[in-house]
């Protein structure tokens, strides 16, 4: 079993949608989380960081559930621009970070 | 704003050649990371520094080598590339390790490709 997991999609969604990912861990020891958007050919950059219940940043909402071990990024009223690959990676401690595989997001006109 | 640069963008190298790739961090991170990142598998943590001359192995070094002699540059070498180390290479900085508020971020990625 992988220690990130990800429904890698891709998920389809009409502008103005609101759509959700979720990520499971499995090391109960994880202390935070991360929502990384990567484009295209291009580097993973830094969406939201969790380290409680949850965060907020405009139409970006990240939960975290301890209990059942998952993570989810829900994302409002979707734009065109939204659309690329949306990584989870949790970190236990130290300085190793695990990476999930990636969620790919398509938001069509 | 954070800068992590690579020497390459793109790389095409043969079997059996020793190959080479620069990671440059302008913000006086502690920490530089090297992943590759491959289809399905996301990203794969190959080697780690914490300090000048220090490393650490990830979880997929083999055939694979590091050297951090500068704070700002962390370098990863193929000492004999294979064409199963095709991949998208990424190096990453981060500036408190072993915060949790510690932050990645990632260089703009070499794209290398063994024949």
């Amino acid at each position: 079993r992988k220690e990130v997991e990800q429904d890698p999609g891709p998920f389809n969604v009409p502008e103005g949608a609101t759509v959700a990912f979720n990520c499971t861990y499995s090391n109960s020891a994880s202390q935070s989380f991360f929502w990384y958007r990567q484009d295209c050919r291009k580097e993973p950059k830094l969406l939201m960081s969790v380290y409680s219940s949850g965060n907020e940043d405009g139409r970006f909402t990240a939960q975290l559930n301890r209990a059942s071990q998952y993570i989810s990024l829900l994302i409002r009223d979707s734009k065109l621009s939204d659309s690329a690959t949306y990584l989870c990676a949790a970190r236990t401690g130290g300085f190793k970070t695990i990476f999930g595989a990636g969620t790919r997001l398509f938001v069509k006109a | 704003d954070v800068k992590v640069t690579q020497s390459s963008r793109y790389l095409v190298k043969r079997t059996g050649e020793k190959v080479f790739l620069e990671c440059v961090q302008d913000m006086d991170h502690e920490n530089m990371f090297w992943y590759r990142q491959d289809p399905g598998l996301g990203l794969r943590l190959i080697y780690f520094s914490y300090d000048v001359k220090m490393k650490e192995k990830g979880d997929i070094p083999e055939g694979y080598s590091v050297s951090r002699e500068k704070k700002e540059r962390f370098s990863l070498i193929l000492e004999s590339a294979s064409t199963n180390q095709t991949s998208m290479y990424l190096c990453a900085s981060s500036s408190v390790g072993g915060a949790i508020t510690d932050t990645q971020y990632f260089g703009p990625g070499t794209r290398l490709t063994v024949l």
